[in-house]
């Protein structure tokens, strides 16, 4: 069973800080790589996609990509108030399946 | 933009009841799928179908079925709604993948079932 970790949190941090969200995954052949941002109450919404090795930066995001060491994570700079959601980290299944692999999420808070 | 959009945004069924929660997608996506989440579960994959009249089991479906008739509308169906599936249920879909890395999934707005 292909596996995504995330550390469970949650995190605080003050507002204008870096959030740093981590996740690993188990399956050495996954290719595909997403960060989801998901309010209270509402469904999960698409920040970042990453697929190579290296970083992706977009406006306040940067997703990295590890391969080797089998990890992903998420950096927000100049945190904002709004945020503050659980982010959830996902990864492709088995090759040639459509499915992802959810990471179970990581609730982060910044304060104003 | 893309747009998933789900039949109820709550529910309340009695045990035993047959439930079905409907998800509509306007993108021409040939995936859809059905997941369930619940506190520190996460987001659990109950069916997917990569194509009409196409399903496969995912994670947990045991208690469920559903039902791909046209492209844009995949149901999932409660054969006999149990306590146990009080939950967050949320529709998702994609294209089909045709590069080298899967095709985002994009989320209706859930459905919060609550099963007396």
């Amino acid at each position: 069973q292909k596996e995504v970790e995330q550390n469970s949190g949650p995190l605080s941090v003050p507002e204008g800080a870096i959030a740093s969200l981590n996740c690993t995954y188990s399956d050495r052949g996954s290719q595909s790589f997403f960060w989801y941002r998901q309010y209270s109450g509402k469904s999960p919404e698409l920040i970042m996609s990453i697929y190579s090795n290296g970083d992706k930066e977009d406006g306040r995001f940067t997703a990295q990509l590890n391969k080797a060491s089998q990890y992903v994570s998420l950096l927000i700079r100049d945190s904002q108030p709004s945020d503050s959601a659980t982010y959830l980290c996902a990864g492709d299944s088995q090759g040639g399946s459509e499915k992802l692999v959810f990471g179970k999420g990581m609730k982060l808070t910044v304060n104003p | 933009d893309v747009k998933v959009t789900q039949s109820s945004r709550y529910l309340v069924k009695r045990t035993g009841e047959k439930v079905f929660l409907e998800c509509v997608q306007d993108m021409d996506h040939e995936n859809m799928f059905w997941y369930r989440q619940d506190p520190g579960l996460g987001l659990r994959l109950i069916y997917f179908s990569y194509d009409v009249k196409m399903k496969e089991k995912g994670d947990i479906p045991e208690g469920y079925s559903v039902s791909r008739e046209k492209k844009e509308r995949f149901s999932l169906i409660l054969e006999s709604a149990s306590t146990n599936q009080t939950s967050m249920y949320l529709c998702a879909s994609s294209l089909w993948t045709s590069g080298i890395g899967l095709e985002t999934q994009y989320f209706g707005p859930g459905t919060r079932l609550l099963v007396l």
